[in-house]
């Protein structure tokens, strides 16, 4: 079965605390993992990709094969993080040329001054 | 450039009655997506169009819900009779490589 899973609905900590939201997936394929975002009245977007080993805004995730996750981690949260942040897993479908991102429930996140 | 265009943002209809959204992609993304969010929850992927073509609609309740991309661009959502339960947010993306591109949202409000 294709499911991303996100335990926490809610994660609270202070500014400048490190943060962590969590995510787990289920795959019999070859995974490509998302993590998007959704700051108050603004659009859902993208943050991070695990293809890229990127860092955005100061976070990062490392897609662990061993333990199907995709932990999205930053050292030192700010405020501006505020905001619902979704673990995305993407699937091929049809041909192979189809794609599609099963999406987890979401973490909202709030980082009290 | 200019991002997913979405309309109307608000919506409030009694049950039984029709609704239908519009959504513009992004210029010459192939792949659009609809979406629906119920509160607390992640997007629920409706239908996924690929130009004007269907590639995924398994998730539609096709009994009451329709799409279309008729030119392979602009894209309609329609629900007819709308239920109690339809009462979500409409999510529009289009996609280029292997990101997603949102816009931002009807709220439909079924009393």
């Amino acid at each position: 079965a294709q499911r991303v899973t996100q335990p926490e609905k809610l994660l609270s900590v202070f500014k400048g605390a490190p943060v962590e939201l969590k995510c787990n997936y289920s795959y019999s394929g070859s995974p490509e993992l998302f993590w998007y975002v959704q700051y108050s009245r603004q659009r859902l977007q993208l943050l991070l990709r695990h293809i890229s080993r990127e860092s955005i805004k100061g976070f990062t995730a490392d897609l662990n094969k061993g333990e199907t996750s995709f932990h999205l981690k930053k050292p030192f949260a700010q405020e501006e993080d505020s905001a619902m942040y979704y673990c995305a897993l993407g699937v091929r479908f049809g041909d192979g040329n189809n794609r599609k991102l099963i999406w987890g429930l979401g973490t909202s996140l709030a980082v009290n001054p | 450039e200019a991002g997913v265009a979405q309309s109307p943002r608000y919506k409030i209809i009694e049950k039984r009655q029709s609704v239908a959204f519009w959504c513009n992609p992004i210029s010459g993304h192939a792949t659009l997506y609809w979406y629906q969010q119920i509160l607390g929850q992640g997007p629920k992927l409706l239908i996924q169009f690929q130009n004007n073509g269907v590639v995924d609609d398994s998730q539609l309740p096709k009994d009451r819900f329709s799409a279309e991309r008729l030119k392979g661009v602009d894209s309609t959502l329609k629900i007819q009779p709308a239920k109690l339960e339809d009462s979500a947010v409409y999510l529009c993306a289009s996609r280029i490589a292997d990101t997603q591109y949102f816009g931002p949202g009807t709220r439909l409000t079924v009393l």
